[in-house]
């Protein structure tokens, strides 16, 4: 079965740093790039950006630029999400989920999330 | 534009059809995804492509579009389907690979 296993919640104060974590199983974790996706509070999904665990080429998005780090460790599947500086307003639910593309693009599967609280 | 527009909320009978919709301009050029989202669940793709539904997605679920606009039909909507649905296209303006939609509240009354 593909699985995206996510690291546990979080709870930090302010200008602390975190790192969150994505593991696939199930499949080639190469050969599929990961997203990480925003959800704070009552809202709405948000894309963040993506990451080749291949070569660790990144893509964010400008809303999330400059404020996050990706990364990847393809030796154990893993991908990662970064904040060296915490502030109240990233308190969210964090999702990985794998890059799907064909003509069109979808992501597929997510993992459970990882809630963060600032 | 890079935006994709839902209605917040749609309700629907038990056993009824239900269409859920998404606007925009990206929708021209590409096809949108659809995702289910339960309360305390991570989202769940049940529509991609043109109207591909994966493994295990009921056969109720299907997607449409028509000039700007995608829709999510369910064919005889089940209690289990209250939910709240995200449209997702790839984005044409170029700012992004990839944009969401705001997301419909479906209610299964």
């Amino acid at each position: 079965e593909v699985q995206l296993l996510q690291s546990g919640a979080e709870v930090k104060k302010p200008g602390e740093s975190l790192r969150i974590s994505c593991k696939g199983s199930g499949y080639s974790f190469t050969s599929f790039w990961i997203s990480w996706v925003r959800q704070m509070p009552g809202k709405g999904l948000e894309w963040m950006g993506r990451i080749d665990p291949i070569d660790s080429y990144i893509h964010y998005s400008p809303s999330f630029q400059g404020h996050v780090t990706f990364s990847a460790d393809k030796t154990i599947s893993t991908a990662y999400l970064q904040w060296t500086s915490l502030k109240a307003s990233d308190t969210a639910i964090y999702f990985c989920a794998r890059w799907r593309q064909l003509e069109d693009i979808w992501f597929d599967p997510w993992g459970q999330g990882t809630l963060v609280t600032v | 534009s890079s935006e994709l527009t839902q209605d917040p909320a749609v309700s629907v009978a038990l056993g009824q059809t239900v269409r859920i919709t998404c606007q925009g301009d990206s929708l021209r050029s590409f096809f949108a995804s659809w995702y289910q989202q339960k309360p305390g669940q991570a989202p769940l793709i049940v529509i991609y492509g043109k109207n591909n539904r994966p493994s295990g997605i009921p056969d109720r679920f299907s997607g449409s579009t028509s000039g700007n606009t995608a829709s999510l039909t369910i064919t005889g909507a089940q209690a289990e389907d209250e939910a709240d649905y995200y449209c997702h296209s790839r984005d044409s303006s170029g700012n992004h690979p990839v944009v969401f939609g705001g997301g419909t509240k479906l209610t299964v009354l």
